[in-house]
């Protein structure tokens, strides 16, 4: 059974503060890794796509990866109070079966 | 501009009836799934589809069927609507041209079943 686990939160960062975000997944054919974010009543959507170790920046966020320690994270720098949301971990394996597996997500709030 | 849509966002049904959920997706997109999403759960896959005429059982599918007769729509079925499949359903697709593997979501569909 192929797993992602994340710790559920809540986080709880001060605004201007850096949130980290970390997940650990089970199967060593994963591929390619994802960061979605859900606000309350809404779906997720992709923030950030990582697909080979190191990191990787787009703004105020950077994916971690290492893929020897089965591990991702996401840091969001000057944690604003829009950051308030559920963060998915998300990994893919690379074959045929396209499903991708879908942490539990960890709740962020960012303190004013 | 991306766009996943699905018939309902709210929908109260009673035990025993026959429930469809619709979701279109105007990208052009081969793969088609559908989840659902419960507190403390995590968004669960229930049916997958490659193509039309094609399906894929996921990871709970016992009480749901689907259909795909059209590329851009994927129909998730409650044979026969129970209780504990009171949840929030998500329909997503990606592409597999090009090499992106972003699933794009659709907004959901609130079911309770009464």
């Amino acid at each position: 059974q192929k797993e992602v686990e994340q710790n559920s939160g809540p986080l709880s960062v001060p605004e201007g503060a850096i949130a980290s975000l970390n997940c650990t997944y089970s199967d060593r054919g994963s591929q390619s890794f994802f960061w979605y974010r859900q606000y309350s009543g809404k779906s997720p959507e992709l923030i950030m796509s990582i697909y080979s170790n190191g990191d990787k920046e787009d703004g105020r966020f950077t994916a971690q990866l290492n893929k020897a320690s089965q591990y991702v994270s996401l840091l969001i720098r000057d944690s604003q109070p829009s950051d308030s949301a559920t963060y998915l971990c998300a990994v893919k394996a690379w074959d045929r079966d396209d499903k991708i597996i879908f942490g539990k997500g960890t709740r962020l709030h960012i303190l004013p | 501009d991306v766009k996943v849509t699905q018939s309902s966002r709210y929908l109260v049904k009673r035990t025993g009836e026959k429930v469809f959920l619709e979701c279109v997706q105007d990208m052009d997109h081969e793969n088609m799934f559908w989840y659902r999403q419960d507190p403390g759960l995590g968004l669960r896959l229930i049916y997958f589809s490659y193509d039309v005429k094609m399906k894929e059982k996921g990871d709970i599918p016992e009480g749901y069927s689907v259909s795909r007769e059209k590329k851009e729509r994927f129909s998730l079925i409650l044979e026969s609507a129970s209780t504990n499949q009171t949840s929030m359903y998500l329909c997503a697709s990606t592409s597999q041209a090009g090499g992106s593997e972003t699933q794009y979501f659709g907004p959901g569909t609130r079911l309770l079943v009464l």
